[in-house]
């Protein structure tokens, strides 16, 4: 069964520094998902990495996937109040059909002014 | 932009009774699912569903629980008789395609059971 670990689980953090976020999981997950949660709120999708090597950005933050050691990383640029949320990471394991997503414990940002 | 709803955003309940909570999926997609969050803690996945059956179902979807695609628009989660450890947000999400396909998720439907 796929396990799907976050660290650091909270993180606070100044204004105008650069931090990362880690995900790590425990078998094959072909594909890994970021989601921005913020407080009461849904879940906003950031990003989909479909295959290793893959690299992806959008403003700030950029995510990367390495299938190999299992780990998917979250790096924030620069970083804005703005970006204060919970940041999930999601695997799924097959190819087939509707897959189910398998979701990291979250790490809570906090952009500190 | 297209997006997921749900109602109620709120819902509380005694244990014991019934609820539904309904979801109306982006109009264009095929798959759907179920998750819920209690509160501070992982989402979780309940359920998948593909062509008007469960795709997946995860060991918290006993047989309290059952999902329902009434028409072409909605899609429906029902618990049967609600405990109180049901207390969560529940969210409802699609994708037009399944596995590598973003899901998109609704608001919630925050279930307190008393």
């Amino acid at each position: 069964e796929l396990k799907v670990e976050q660290n650091p689980l909270f993180l606070s953090m100044q204004e105008g520094k650069n931090y990362t976020i880690y995900c790590n999981y425990s078998t094959t997950s072909d594909r890994l998902y970021w989601y921005r949660q913020d407080p009461g709120k849904s879940l906003e999708s950031l990003f989909v990495l479909l295959s290793n090597g893959a690299v992806k950005q959008e403003g700030r933050l950029m995510a990367s996937l390495d299938t190999k050691a299992r780990l998917s990383t979250l790096h924030i640029t620069a970083a804005v109040h703005d970006l204060s949320a919970t940041y999930f990471c999601a695997g799924d394991r097959s190819n087939f059909g509707n897959e189910k997503l398998t979701f990291g414990t979250g790490t809570r940002l906090t952009i500190i002014p | 932009e297209p997006e997921v709803t749900q109602t109620p955003s709120h819902q509380v309940t005694q244990m014991g009774q019934e609820v539904i909570l309904r979801c109306v999926p982006i109009s264009n997609h095929l798959y759907f699912y179920w998750y819920r969050q209690i509160l501070g803690q992982k989402v979780e996945f309940l359920v998948s569903f593909y062509n008007n059956e469960i795709s997946e179902k995860s060991e918290i979807f006993d047989d309290q629980f059952s999902v329902e695609r009434p028409d072409g628009s909605n899609f429906t989660l029902k618990i049967r008789s609600t405990k109180l450890e049901d207390s969560a947000m529940y969210f409802c999400a699609s994708s037009d395609q399944g596995a590598g396909e973003t899901q998109y998720f609704g608001p919630g439907t925050r279930l307190l059971v008393l």
